[in-house]
């Protein structure tokens, strides 16, 4: 299998479950993404992961929460979501050197939360 | 922060040239402009990106003006299987979690 594979492609949620959002990628990168894109609203980066160092972003709710245990694996935890967090949740992958490499994303997992 | 502006949509001929244009009127000298693009049910793929010169590549070339306050994505002939959203994306060398989306163009292709 190549490239960038996200798990599962659709989840149904309700705001007191606990899920976990899974990507996998097959291109020897060392750096991981994950982003969230709204209806009618530009991507948003929400975490990174490079060189196994987190780069977050201050402004994601703490229900988000992000795992990298190795260089080809992320995950993104997610617990007492809203229904606001909606949304397609895509994982990318890149070198981590240049930083304007080019990213790998994967198809996404759309997320309903009821 | 610097910001992209893209017209919402656009429409074209099969295999007429496309000019998809994009405006950052703020950018900083270490931003470089990357082009993606997000063709239905799938994530963004690379399409190209530049700092300064203009770039050619299988996809697409990249024209950027010399004030570098505005780029033009050119796809020279467009296929149906071009339609899709284009996103203008400023990256910054020095800061790899700055990417700033803009609202993408959505480029119809029209057999």
């Amino acid at each position: 299998e190549t490239g960038v594979t996200q798990t599962p492609r659709h989840l149904v949620m309700g705001m007191t479950n606990k899920k976990s959002l899974k990507c996998e990628q097959h291109l020897g990168h060392n750096a991981m993404y994950w982003y969230k894109q709204s209806a009618k609203k530009p991507l948003e980066l929400m975490f990174v992961y490079s060189l196994e160092e987190r780069v977050e972003n201050n402004s994601v709710p703490s229900r988000f929460s992000p795992e990298c245990p190795n260089s080809s694996h992320l995950f993104l935890h997610l617990h007492t979501l809203q229904p606001e967090d909606s949304a397609l949740y895509l994982c990318a992958s890149s070198q981590a050197w240049p930083v304007t490499g080019t990213q790998y994303f994967g198809p996404g997992t759309r997320l309903l939360v009821l | 922060d610097a910001k992209t502006t893209q017209p919402n949509s656009m429409e074209s001929n099969e295999e007429e040239p496309v000019h998809l244009p994009c405006n950052h009127s703020t950018i900083s000298g270490t931003d470089y402009i990357h082009w993606y693009r997000q063709l239905p049910s799938q994530g963004p793929e690379y399409v190209i990106h530049g700092l300064t010169s203009n770039v050619n590549n299988r996809m697409a070339s990249l024209a950027i003006a010399e004030d570098r306050k505005s780029s033009t994505l050119i796809l020279h002939r467009a296929t149906l299987r071009d339609a899709a959203v284009y996103y203008c994306i400023l990256r910054d060398v020095v800061s790899p979690i700055d990417m700033r989306f803009g609202a993408g163009t959505r480029l119809t292709v029209k057999p």
